[in-house]
């Protein structure tokens, strides 16, 4: 039973096209994250969710607009993709008054836009 | 504030020999620490974990690392490396709140034959 699911797992596709991945998990936290995974295996926060609210909005271009749902669920809508974009996206989930937790990571979404 | 600074992005050992990543924290509360583990085209897994106690946390795969404050060092260690220990490794650290959360840069781990 995976604490962390993203799918799809891989996703090629053209420029200019609009695309979504979507993050479940089922460990019952309250916080939900999107992380980019560059090239250089480099991890950079995009958003996240506190209890469906957004707290962490990094500087993403506004093509990228997160939607959760509810607490379990965090989606990523990418519109007019661009090369630029292909990369790993991680959906990761935490408690918020529980640091010691530590993150639990979903498996990623390979990005490949052409 | 909090960052993490992992020294060397990329560390080859050869199969058997003593693996040693190198962790620098910097907190302005006692942090908790973590090493995550990246395999090839996987997710992050929680190798181990210091939040409190004592100060040499054992994880999986023999991995072991120890919680230094006076060095604010948390370097992971294992005694003789696998060649299936080569993958992507990430040291990070929180506060108190789970959305305070630092990764280091990552330090790629090859093991040679």
């Amino acid at each position: 039973d995976t604490a962390v699911s993203q799918t799809p797992k891989y996703l090629v596709t053209q420029m200019g096209n609009d695309k979504s991945i979507k993050c479940e998990q089922n460990l019952g936290h309250d916080t939900m994250y999107w992380y980019k995974q560059d090239s250089k295996k480099f991890l950079k926060i995009m958003f996240s969710y506190n209890n469906k609210e957004l707290i962490i909005n990094e500087t993403v271009p506004n093509r990228f607009s997160p939607k959760s749902p509810d607490k379990a669920h965090l989606n990523l809508h990418i519109n007019s993709l661009e090369l630029g974009d292909s990369a790993v996206y991680f959906c990761a989930s935490s408690q918020m008054d529980r640091g010691s937790y530590g993150y639990t990571f979903g498996s990623g979404t390979r990005l490949t836009v052409v | 504030a909090q960052s993490v600074t992992q020294l060397g992005s990329h560390v080859s050992v050869s199969e058997g020999a003593l693996v040693l990543l190198r962790c620098n924290y910097s907190s302005s509360v006692p942090p908790y620490l973590f090493w995550y583990v990246q395999y090839p085209n996987q997710g992050l897994q929680l190798l181990l974990k210091y939040t409190t106690g004592a100060t040499l946390v054992k994880g999986i795969n023999g991995f072991e690392a120890e919680f230094k404050k006076s060095e604010t060092s948390f370097h992971l260690t294992k005694p003789s490396a696998h060649m299936s220990d080569a993958a992507e490794y990430f040291c990070a650290v929180s506060g108190n709140t789970g959305n305070q959360f630092y990764f280091g840069t990552g330090t790629s781990l090859t093991v040679i034959p």
